[in-house]
């Protein structure tokens, strides 16, 4: 089953606002990244938090870390009309000498101009 | 940097042909990794190597799926024979390091008729 899960499914918002997405995993893990994909192309990076960091930022970016509740979020400030997208958490754990990094459904962000 | 390229956009084949996906990866990056993205399943990690070698395949669905990795520019992914349930779209992605950011490319949308 896919580690991690994003809420809300979809979120629509006016331009100039902040939007909040969420990610619940279920077992532990080494790092957890966030990826935004535009219709129809691949998937970009954004920012990579480790299971030792709370809280990490990026230009209008924040991304904040909880292990004890395994779940992350992500903050986009100011948002503009081009952070039109969906957005990925993908949570990686390794063992029995495999590496796995599992992406959630996506939370799909409308930001209306 | 061309990033990863995976030239084909879209295929359309008919059901019990072979099908081939083709990807390169960012030169320099040791690993290379399969995914399949439908609406149902969300994105899915098919398959996964590391300097050319298939570490964990437990993501390929069936038999009919195979994949290879002769050099460390150059990748496939193999469906023989295809079924429209196999009609989703293919993802290549690459990193220097697993536990690293993965840098996908445009993907190839598969239509099996």
């Amino acid at each position: 089953s896919q580690q991690g899960e994003e809420d809300p499914q979809a979120l629509s918002i006016q331009e100039g606002e902040n939007a909040t997405m969420n990610c619940s995993y279920k077992t532990s893990i080494n790092n957890l990244q966030w990826y935004r994909q535009n219709s129809g192309r691949g998937l970009v990076h954004l920012i990579l938090i480790r299971s030792n960091e709370r809280e990490k930022h990026s230009g209008r970016l924040r991304v904040t870390l909880d292990t004890s509740k395994k779940s992350s979020s992500l903050l986009i400030t100011a948002s503009r009309a081009a952070d039109t997208a969906s957005y990925f958490c993908a949570t990686d754990y390794s063992g029995a000498g495999s590496y796995q990094l599992t992406f959630g459904k996506g939370t799909k962000l409308s930001v209306i101009p | 940097d061309a990033g990863v390229i995976q030239s084909t956009r879209h295929e359309v084949t008919e059901m019990g042909q072979e099908v081939t996906l083709r990807c390169k990866p960012i030169s320099g990056h040791d690993y290379l990794f399969w995914y399949r993205q439908t609406m149902m399943r969300g994105l899915e990690l098919l398959i996964y190597f590391n300097n050319n070698v298939p570490i964990d395949d437990s993501g390929m669905p069936e038999d009919r799926f195979s994949a290879k990795m002769p050099n460390a520019s150059f990748s496939t992914l193999k469906i023989q024979p295809s079924e429209p349930r196999d009609s989703a779209v293919y993802f290549c992605a690459s990193s220097s390091s697993p536990y690293n950011e993965q840098f996908f490319g445009p993907g190839t949308r598969l239509t099996v008729l």
